[in-house]
């Protein structure tokens, strides 16, 4: 098993310029969720699915839109970049809620808005 | 709301011996878990323990344990027998609500000398 995989691992945008954060996992989990982790703030919740065609806001949601077409893809879309979202952005998969089971956590990928 | 504290920014120990991080949190829910994840430099996300709310018995990892206090909202993890590879970031998350999310807190950084 590839477990959660993400791509980019890094990427520099232009203000104003959109780009999709891919993540997949191959464990069939129904759970998956978009952190974003900003130095000295830990992980915050950006947006999760409980399932296909179910997603919710988390913490921070604005800027960012999500879609679960199907139970192994959770793109992450930034629709205008702004330099307040340079960050590295974490998805995560688990059999259930994230609050329940282990969330196995892919390698991130590192952002930088100019 | 849901909050968690870690209020040790950055810890120190010394190669074979003991450290406990500390974690406070607050929570409405009644039955939950609570996790340890680590952080070591490469930015992978990793589960170090998992704590059930409903069991009285601390959870126990190998080398890590907790010291789970539910009343007082407490749940520190203690490192016994420190490696050099157990230097890291450490977050504590306990839940973010009732959807089965996690809240993280903003990590302690321990440095193991040799």
């Amino acid at each position: 098993n590839a477990g959660v995989t993400q791509t980019p691992k890094f990427q520099v945008l232009k203000t104003g310029q959109s780009m999709t954060l891919q993540c997949a996992q191959d464990m069939n989990h129904e759970y998956m969720s978009w952190y974003r982790q900003d130095p000295g703030m830990g992980l915050r919740l950006i947006h999760y699915s409980v399932g296909a065609g179910i997603t919710d806001q988390g913490e921070v949601p604005n800027g960012y839109n999500v879609s679960r077409s199907t139970t192994e893809d959770f793109p992450l879309r930034l629709l205008s970049a702004a330099p307040s979202q340079t960050s590295v952005y974490f998805c995560a998969s688990s059999y259930r809620a994230g609050g329940q089971e282990t969330q196995y956590f892919g390698p991130g990928t590192r952002l930088l808005v100019l | 709301a849901q909050t968690v504290t870690q209020s040790q920014p950055e810890m120190s120990v010394q190669e074979a011996e003991t450290v406990t991080l500390s974690c406070t949190y607050d929570t409405s829910e009644s039955d939950y878990y609570l996790f340890w994840y680590k952080q070591p430099p490469s930015r992978q996300m990793i589960l170090v323990i998992r704590q059930e709310a409903y069991k009285q018995q601390n959870a126990t990892e190998n080398r890590f344990s907790v010291n789970f206090q539910k009343a007082a909202k407490s749940f520190s993890l203690k490192i016994s027998d420190s490696q050099l590879g157990d230097a890291a970031m450490y977050f504590c998350a306990p839940p973010r609500g009732s959807q089965g999310n996690l809240i993280f807190g903003k990590g302690t950084k321990l440095s193991v000398k040799p």
